[in-house]
């Protein structure tokens, strides 16, 4: 595809859910980043994935949220048991290179999760 | 650690000239960029500058980076409606496997 590809564009889910959210970066892009923007703050860094590194997870806000990416392509983000605090746009990005090298990101147009 | 500071709000007229502004805490900063992200849209990079750059023009965009003062400006002429959108800065760190880390975003309301 053209850009990166993110679905569900919108989803709501009940507390105590599990969801999965997925990310289908650009063909060729080594790296993939997820992000979490809650209303009127900046983008929180979850987690990156680099190639066939270990990912920095370092990110995650605490172990109900869980990424893979399967085949250095497409990524999915799960998030358990979820929280109204959980509520937020979750945005995806890749890159050809990794971050510092002047490659910038791409983004997908995110997923806004609401729970209720 | 790092952080990377802008103010939330910024309205203007059309047609008049918007100035961002952006500080960030982290010295080694290697790049700085500036980021636009439309309603219901993903970030969309605008422009970058290297730090060793004072200044950077693309078009109806001038990046001024004072890096003493860990302070860095969009400036967009001629605003446009178009302009609306929320500016975020973000830098990275050579060498950092990392992501970038990004300001809160600035919202550009442009006034007709």
């Amino acid at each position: 595809g053209a850009g990166v590809s993110q679905s569900p564009s919108n989803k709501v889910t009940e507390k105590g859910k599990d969801v999965e959210l997925r990310c289908d970066p650009i063909s060729g892009h080594t790296a993939l980043y997820w992000y979490r923007q809650s209303l009127g703050q900046g983008l929180e860094f979850l987690i990156y994935f680099q190639g066939n590194s270990a990912p920095d997870k370092s990110g995650l806000p605490s172990d109900r949220f869980s990424a893979e990416r399967t085949g250095g392509s497409v990524s999915t983000l799960t998030i358990q048991r979820t929280q109204q605090e959980d509520s937020a746009v979750y945005l995806c990005a890749s890159s050809p290179l990794q971050a510092g090298s002047n490659s910038p990101l791409h983004f997908g147009n995110g997923t806004r999760l609401t729970v209720t | 650690g790092e952080d990377v500071e802008q103010s939330l709000f910024l309205s203007v007229r059309e047609g008049d000239s918007s100035v961002i502004n952006c500080t960030y805490t982290d010295s080694s900063s290697t790049y700085l960029y500036w980021y636009k992200q439309e309603p219901g849209a993903g970030l969309q990079l605008l422009t970058y500058i290297f730090s060793n750059m004072d200044m950077k023009q693309d078009q109806r965009l001038t990046v001024l980076l004072n890096k003493k003062d860990k302070h860095l400006s969009l400036r967009i002429a001629d605003t446009q409606t178009g302009d609306s959108a929320i500016y975020f800065c973000a830098e990275s760190i050579s060498g950092s496997a990392r992501q970038l880390t990004f300001g809160s975003g600035t919202q550009l309301t442009v006034l007709p």
